[in-house]
């Protein structure tokens, strides 16, 4: 079936750092990718989506491009903030009816 | 305001003990879908529904049921047959296109279930 895999965690960065989480995924075709996060306690958010290959999806600040090329997602911020410490989740739609998720990474931002 | 609401937030059980997680959604969403979180291991999805009256097993079913009587409704018990059930669980709603495929989910804010 389809999967995902991101980066290990857990991510600490300092206030104002530059972003990377790594997202990849094995799929049949070419499915819409999403990252969802996932403050402490609570269920998950959607932060952004892509649906084709080359899309930027965005938000809050957070951008990840579709690289169907490399099947990768990586999500990306120029400079976080201490409210941004939370997990992050990969995930791709899996056939027409439900989504597959990476096991999560832990971002936590220093001041 | 619309959403998915689950409850009770947290719930203990004895070993032997069956217990019913609460998901109620007034989205109008067709599809609902029930997942385990583990330290580690991000979600596994345990049910899913795409009507009323009809669900599916997810990858990690055994020891689980549940049941789509009304369709902002689906509730998970969780039986004495599941060996570790001590678990993080969130409910979701399905966001569907005009074509009816997935766009993505809503999430409730989750249940904490402890065995003790």
């Amino acid at each position: 079936g389809d999967s995902v895999t991101q980066m290990e965690g857990p991510v600490t960065l300092s206030e104002e750092a530059f972003l990377t989480i790594n997202c990849t995924y094995t799929a049949t075709g070419y499915p819409s990718l999403f990252w969802y996060v996932q403050y402490p306690g609570e269920g998950l958010q959607l932060l952004l989506k892509a649906t084709k290959a080359d899309d930027k999806g965005s938000n809050k600040g957070f951008e990840a491009t579709y690289r169907k090329e490399t099947t990768s997602f990586h999500l990306e911020k120029g400079s976080v903030q201490v409210s941004d410490s939370a997990v992050y989740f990969c995930a791709l739609r899996e056939g027409a009816q439900k989504l597959v998720f990476g096991q999560g990474t832990r971002l936590t931002i220093n001041p | 305001d619309g959403g998915i609401t689950q409850s009770p937030k947290y719930l203990f059980r004895k070993e032997g003990q069956n217990v019913t997680l609460s998901c109620e959604q007034n989205l109008n969403h067709d599809a609902m879908y029930w997942y385990r979180q583990d330290p580690g291991q991000g979600l596994r999805l345990i049910y899913y529904s795409q009507i009323v009256n009809d669900f599916q097993k997810g990858d990690i079913a055994e020891g689980y049921s549940v049941s789509r009587e009304k369709k902002e409704s689906f509730p998970l018990t969780v039986t004495s047959a599941q060996k570790n059930p001590t678990a993080f669980y969130l409910c979701a709603s399905g966001v569907r296109t005009r074509i009816g495929t997935l766009e993505g989910y809503t999430f409730g804010s989750g249940t904490r279930l402890t065995v003790v």
